[in-house]
């Protein structure tokens, strides 16, 4: 059974431009979050989606967009970006009714 | 707002000792607290956790320890081994939100 994937595993993009970041969750479970860690630093939280739909937001700009489809696939847009997006884009799943949160590996973007 | 300090923020121990880290957090609806390993170029691991209606959790050489009243948490590794070097992180999520607060992380380097 495979677990989180995420793809792409890494990408260079330059400021100002806009960038997709997709992620499958685990077979069974329907609920994503994406979480971006900066180097050095614990994961932070963007925002989880459930049943297509935005459940939670963190302290993000409207900047960072997403979407989950009928397959409880999801996808992190960030519109504009900054130098200071450059991160590890996280995205975890979870169970139906459960807290558990597992992670991907990740998406290693980098703002130049 | 929501907080979880963690520490210490570098531990190394010799191997077959023990490693302690310790968390606090800020928000008293919290009610998980997921533990993760998170090694080099991999996303996080979830390696344990604990809800607030329990006190202690163990799993063969890891347990975890939760005081309510006081806010703390804390993940215990016995006989420590090399493999268990790794960056640790813990968590807080508030009741039923699905968002997770992250420590800053500690990483544990086992010596052989």
């Amino acid at each position: 059974d495979a677990g989180v994937t995420q793809s792409p595993t890494h990408l260079i993009k330059t400021r100002g431009q806009q960038v997709t970041l997709r992620c499958s969750p685990k077979s069974g479970h329907d609920t994503v979050s994406w979480y971006q860690q900066a180097l050095g630093q614990g994961p932070q939280f963007i925002f989880q989606y459930y049943e297509e739909e935005e459940r939670q937001r963190g302290n993000f700009p409207d900047r960072f967009s997403g979407h989950q489809f009928p397959n409880y696939s999801s996808e992190l847009n960030v519109n504009a970006l900054l130098l200071g997006d450059s991160a590890l884009y996280l995205c975890a799943s979870s169970p139906p009714v459960e807290d558990e949160q597992y992670f991907g590996p990740g998406t290693r973007l980098t703002v130049t | 707002g929501e907080n979880v300090e963690q520490h210490p923020s570098t531990l190394s121990v010799q191997e077959g000792d023990s490693a302690v880290i310790k968390c606090t957090y800020s928000d008293s609806a919290s009610n998980y607290f997921p533990w993760y390993k998170q090694e080099l170029g991999k996303g996080p691991q979830l390696i344990i956790d604990i809800r607030s209606n329990v006190g202690e959790k163990k799993d063969q050489r890891i347990a975890v320890t939760l005081n309510k009243t006081a806010k703390h948490f804390s993940l215990h590794i016995t006989e420590t081994q090399p493999e268990d070097s790794a960056v640790y992180f813990c968590a807080a999520e508030s009741s039923n939100t699905g968002k997770l607060i992250f420590g800053q992380g500690t990483t544990l380097q086992v010596k052989p």
